[in-house]
């Protein structure tokens, strides 16, 4: 059973690019959220992500934006880099009928803005 | 901002328990408390959830106070695959909202 899964493992853009990281969420799960991960720090809640709509979402700016896919799927799309966008980006799933489900967290997309 | 207060970091000698504390004075009536951990350069890993009883499971014990005020993550017997960041969290919201919000955790270093 495959866990939660993201790509690409790391990334490399430079200001002002635009660039989408890619989430496959564990299997039987339709739920996605998505964080930031500054270094030496927590990670950050961006948003989340059920039934093809944004349902919650964090204080990111509207640079920042998602999209589910019908096989529960999801994307983060960053436009306008910023050197500050340098981050890991963390994909979890967890499963909406679950009460207090544990959400699962795949290995993360290593973005460096340069 | 986070709900919770950790020491920022812990020693701990391989093979004995692991003690982690947490405070979480201004807990709500029917928020959890939840306990994952990271190791370096890989996602946070789940370890453990309560409400108000103690919990344990293969990884760990979370022991709550009464009052709900604080808790403690108990590790038996830590190995050296245990040196990670400790988080824990308050899950905001009712029901599986998917947001939790990290502080900055406990770094727990096992030593031989």
């Amino acid at each position: 059973d495959a866990g939660v899964t993201q790509s690409p493992t790391h990334l490399i853009k430079t200001r002002g690019q635009q660039v989408t990281l890619r989430c496959s969420p564990k299997s039987g799960h339709d739920t996605v959220s998505w964080y930031q991960q500054a270094l030496g720090q927590g990670p950050q809640f961006i948003f989340q992500y059920y039934e093809e709509e944004e349902r919650q979402r964090g204080n990111f700016p509207d640079r920042f934006s998602g999209h589910q896919f019908p096989n529960y799927s999801s994307e983060l799309n960053v436009n306008a880099l910023l050197l500050g966008d340098s981050a890991l980006y963390l994909c979890a799933s967890s499963s909406r009928g679950g009460r207090n489900e544990k959400l699962f967290f795949g290995s993360g997309t290593q973005l460096s803005v340069l | 901002d986070a709900k919770t207060t950790q020491p920022p970091s812990m020693d701990c000698a391989e093979g004995r328990a692991a003690n982690l504390p947490c405070n979480h004075s201004t807990i709500s009536g029917n928020e959890y408390v939840y306990w994952y951990r990271q190791i370096h350069s890989q996602g946070p890993q789940y370890i453990i959830h309560g409400l108000k009883n103690n919990e344990t499971n293969e990884m760990a014990s979370l022991i709550i106070t009464e009052d709900r005020k604080s808790s403690t993550l108990i590790l038996p017997h830590a190995t050296l695959r245990d040196t990670a960041v400790y988080y824990c969290i308050v899950r905001v919201g009712s029901g599986n909202t998917g947001k939790l919000i990290f502080g900055q955790g406990t770094t727990l270093q096992v030593k031989p």
